[in-house]
């Protein structure tokens, strides 16, 4: 029983530059969800799918951010041009009812 | 919309001391509740969760919470804290079909020698 895996785990980029995150679900897993976590805070929710539809986005995913979930199996978070204050922990998570199961996130750095 | 506070952002506990860690929520309709665990640089483990059934919820590590309704309280024990414990703790509630699961912002727990 395969968890939920995150890729890159660490990437560092320079302001302005573009990033993809990538997340792999648990298999049997319908509904994925992205968070983003800020030093000394919980995680923040950005977007759900269920399947392939992306039916929920937050404020905080302003339209510098886009995610998609082609086929409904692995899910992409982009955010173009960035700025430092994007730098934080990106957490994916999967579920299949109401429990969600969190991969080890993607951390990234925006110098 | 649902919330949740946790009160304290570091409990300190000696080894082998009883770990307490609180959490309120609020929502305006029966909650699930859940417990998570996040060590440095990783993702958030689930310790427990509680689904409208039994009130005293037992989880993984011997952790386990109580729902309580008219407190609106879902604090976290653990009779007999390890060094290994040492973490961040996340309380988390979700309206059942509404999927946006809310954090509180964390209690570090920190266990001493």
């Amino acid at each position: 029983d395969t968890g939920v895996s995150q890729n890159p785990r660490h990437k560092i980029t320079k302001r302005g530059q573009n990033v993809t995150f990538r997340c792999d679900p648990i298999s049997e897993h319908n509904r994925l969800y992205w968070y983003r976590q800020t030093l000394g805070q919980g995680p923040e929710f950005l977007t759900y799918f269920q399947n392939e539809a992306q039916l929920e986005k937050s404020r905080l995913l302003s339209d510098r951010f886009s995610a998609e979930r082609p086929k409904g199996s692995f899910s992409t978070l982009e955010i173009q041009r960035t700025e430092q204050g994007d730098s934080a922990m990106y957490l994916c998570a999967s579920s299949w009812d109401y429990t969600q199961y969190f991969g080890p996130g993607t951390r990234l750095t925006v110098l | 919309a649902q919330s949740v506070t946790q009160l304290g952002s570091h409990v300190s506990v000696s080894e082998g001391a009883l770990v307490l860690l609180r959490c309120n929520y609020s929502s305006s309709v029966p909650p699930y509740l859940f417990w998570y665990v996040q060590y440095p640089n990783q993702g958030l483990q689930l310790l427990l969760k509680y689904t409208s059934a039994a009130t005293l919820v037992k989880g993984i590590n011997d952790f386990e919470a109580e729902f309580k309704k008219s407190e609106t309280s879902f604090h976290l024990t653990k009779p007999s804290a390890h060094m290994s414990d040492a973490a961040e703790y996340f309380c988390a509630v979700s309206e059942g079909n509404n999927n946006d699961m809310r954090f509180g912002a964390g209690t570090r727990l920190t266990v001493k020698p």
